[in-house]
């Protein structure tokens, strides 16, 4: 059974500060992975994507992989209160079509200004 | 960016009544559509991946003959609960892949709610 596990939650930072989001999954073969938003009531929404080991940045999100640790992170700097929602890592395995994820159980964050 | 469109957004049907889903890529060909539930509090589960023309690849401990999936054109897959008891209600969201310009991006819908009586 193929497993995505997130450090559990629920993780609440003050405004401004920096969010740390952890995921682990079992399969070696994995080649993509993602971290997805997700508002109460609504639909999962990209945040990045990261192909490759090492660190990758956009704006305030940065995402780092490490395929030998089997460990992919989300920092989330600045933290705004409009960053509260579950956080869910979300993995490509090896040898599955492109689009077929398996998704952790997500991380609710709250920031609190 | 592409869209996908889910309808109905919210539905509530009776117990033992059917109900039909579906999903439309607006302004691309989604030659693979997902399928996923997603219970109260837990996360997304896949329930099956859909090609356009062939039968749906169901996952473990999903049953095909109650969620039915039709994919038959390139823009709209339909998810169909048939027999709908209480412990369906849950949060449907479908996910499309494309060709041409969207080629390698996947893309989400806005979800469905269903609720059963």
């Amino acid at each position: 059974q193929k497993e995505v596990e997130q450090n559990s939650g629920p993780l609440s930072v003050p405004e401004g500060a920096i969010a740390s989001l952890n995921c682990t999954y079992s399969d070696r073969g994995s080649q993509s992975f993602f971290w997805y938003r997700q508002y109460s009531g609504k639909s999962p929404e990209l945040i990045m994507s990261i192909y490759s080991n090492g660190d990758k940045e956009d704006g305030r999100f940065t995402a780092q992989l490490n395929k030998a640790s089997q460990y992919v992170s989300l920092l989330i700097r600045d933290s705004q209160p409009s960053d509260s929602a579950t956080y869910l890592c979300a993995v490509q395995e090896g040898g599955t079509s492109y689009g077929k994820l398996t998704f952790g159980q997500g991380t609710i964050l709250t920031v609190h200004p | 960016g592409a869209v996908v469109s889910q309808h109905p957004s919210r539905v509530i049907c009776k117990s033992g009544t059917s109900v039909k889903i579906e999903c439309r890529s607006l302004d691309f060909q989604a030659t693979t559509m997902f399928w996923y539930r997603q219970f109260p509090k837990q996360s997304l589960m896949l329930m099956a991946t859909s090609n356009e023309g062939s039968k749906a690849t169901y996952e473990q401990g999903v049953e095909k003959d109650k969620f039915l999936i039709n994919h038959a054109s390139l823009t709209l897959s339909t998810l169909t609960v048939t027999s709908a008891h209480p412990e369906d209600s849950s949060f449907y969201i479908c996910s499309a892949t494309g060709t041409g310009g969207h080629t390698g991006e996947l893309f989400f819908g806005e979800g469905s709610r269903l609720t059963v009586l």
